[in-house]
């Protein structure tokens, strides 16, 4: 069964800073694995989708590498504004899409 | 512009009345998926379907329904029999394979 974990829960860093969110997987057969951002009550929007043959897509401030064999994704977010705070999750895509739990990002002006 | 669209937004429930959450998606997308949210526990999968007239159980089927009668639509019924329904559903939508899931915008579901 996959399992997906996204730690720290929750991170607080101030305006213009790069920063790092990790997220590990069990089960390395993925066929990809997409980075959500969402917003309080809001649904979820896709940021990027790596495909299980390529190693990282960019968009914008947003860059997102894949790893299989060590099980390990992270989204680098460069010169972080107060308009990313939200909460990001990384769901891998076997049989089905497994969710992690999503780290809150605060960015203090 | 394509995309799903959830209705309503917000929906109250009595206890013991079944209640129908709509998905509809104009994305032309085979599959369709029903996951409920809660605070500190992510996202689970409660039906998923990628054809018409199938549907598969996902994680945490007990207490809801399901129908794939159009290409384009898939209602969720939170039954009575759904002890703990108050959540956020989210309904999302993908080509069959190795393709990225699109997400509507929610439907918050609370018993009253």
């Amino acid at each position: 069964k996959q399992e997906v974990t996204q730690i720290p829960a929750a991170l607080s860093v101030p305006e213009g800073e790069n920063l790092v969110l990790n997220c590990s997987f069990t089960d390395s057969a993925i066929y990809n694995l997409q980075w959500f951002r969402q917003d309080p009550g809001k649904g979820l929007t896709s940021l990027l989708l790596i495909q299980s043959s390529q190693r990282e897509q960019t968009s914008g401030r947003l860059n997102a590498s894949l790893d299989k064999s060590s099980g390990r994704s992270t989204l680098y977010i460069a010169a972080s504004q107060p308009g990313d705070s939200a909460t990001y999750l990384c769901a891998g895509a076997n049989s089905k899409l497994t969710f992690g739990k999503g780290i809150t990002l605060s960015v203090r002006p | 512009d394509g995309g799903i669209t959830q209705s309503p937004k917000y929906l109250f429930r009595k206890e013991g009345q079944n209640v129908t959450l709509s998905c509809e998606q104009n994305l032309n997308h085979d599959a369709m998926y029903w996951y409920r949210q809660d605070p500190g526990q992510g996202l689970r999968l409660i039906y998923y379907s990628q054809i018409v007239n199938d549907f598969q159980k996902g994680d945490i089927a007990e207490g809801y329904s399901v129908s794939r009668e159009k290409k384009e639509s898939f209602p969720l019924t939170v039954t009575s029999a759904q002890k703990n329904p108050t959540a956020f559903y989210l309904c999302a939508s993908s080509h069959t394979g190795d393709y990225g899931y699109t997400f509507g915008s929610g439907t918050r579901l609370t018993v009253v």
